[in-house]
């Protein structure tokens, strides 16, 4: 079945400890993508990969990291979490950017104390 | 960069009516705009899009219209049913890079 996975789904954690939130796509697509959901706000894109060891910056990127070292995998990686971050974050991918329908996956929820 | 404005952030209708919603962007490099479906506790689901050198695309009961000179784009839906209702958001993006740029949503409440 093609899909986008994420994980962890749910995430407590306290500010300053690193995490990471791993996605992976089983669709060989070459773009994927990061965004945050908050209330009011939208969806708003943290960073994006156009293809392998191509990454580039979106609206929100501060305090975020991300690495495309496989095609299949997009890990977003929150060094010194702030509460500021306690939000809904999905992944997608894609076939390309632009005129290209974006896969999303399930959502990761993740609050910062 | 691109701004996307979306309205209204809140639309209740009676089951049957039509709802639209408009978005407006601002920059006029932007050539594709997707709307996604959000239902409760779900992700985001493309349901329609549209390319800059098409005016208007129909999909059953959804339309989606744009006005590259004004530069906004809406949603029509048509014959709603409770199972329109969702949180819809509009976006738009350049083709060229990679971002993609969303509204900030419109919660429809399809009343029966």
């Amino acid at each position: 079945e093609a899909q986008v996975t994420q994980n962890p789904r749910y995430l407590i954690t306290v500010t300053g400890k690193k995490l990471t939130v791993t996605c992976s796509q089983n669709m060989n697509h070459e773009y994927m993508s990061w965004y945050r959901q908050d209330p009011g706000l939208g969806l708003r894109q943290i960073y994006y990969s156009m293809n392998v060891e191509v990454t580039d910056k979106g609206d929100v990127p501060e305090g975020y990291k991300v690495s495309r070292k496989e095609k299949r995998n997009f890990p977003l990686i929150l060094e010194s979490p702030s509460p500021n971050q306690t939000s809904l974050y999905f992944c997608a991918s894609s076939a390309g950017a632009g005129y290209n329908e974006q896969f999303f996956g399930p959502g990761t929820r993740l609050t910062v104390l | 960069g691109e701004n996307v404005e979306q309205h209204p952030s809140t639309l209740s209708v009676q089951e049957g009516d039509s709802a639209v919603i408009k978005c407006t962007y601002s920059d006029s490099a932007s050539n594709y705009f997707p709307w996604y479906k959000q239902e409760l506790g779900k992700r985001p689901q493309l349901i329609i899009d549209i390319r800059s050198n098409v005016g208007e695309k129909k999909d059953q009961r959804i339309a989606v219209t744009l006005n590259k000179t004004a530069k906004h784009f809406s949603l029509h839906i048509t014959e709603t049913q409770p199972e329109d209702s969702a949180v819809y958001f509009c976006a738009a993006s350049d083709n060229q890079g990679g971002k993609l740029i969303f509204g900030q949503g419109t919660e429809l409440s399809v009343k029966p």
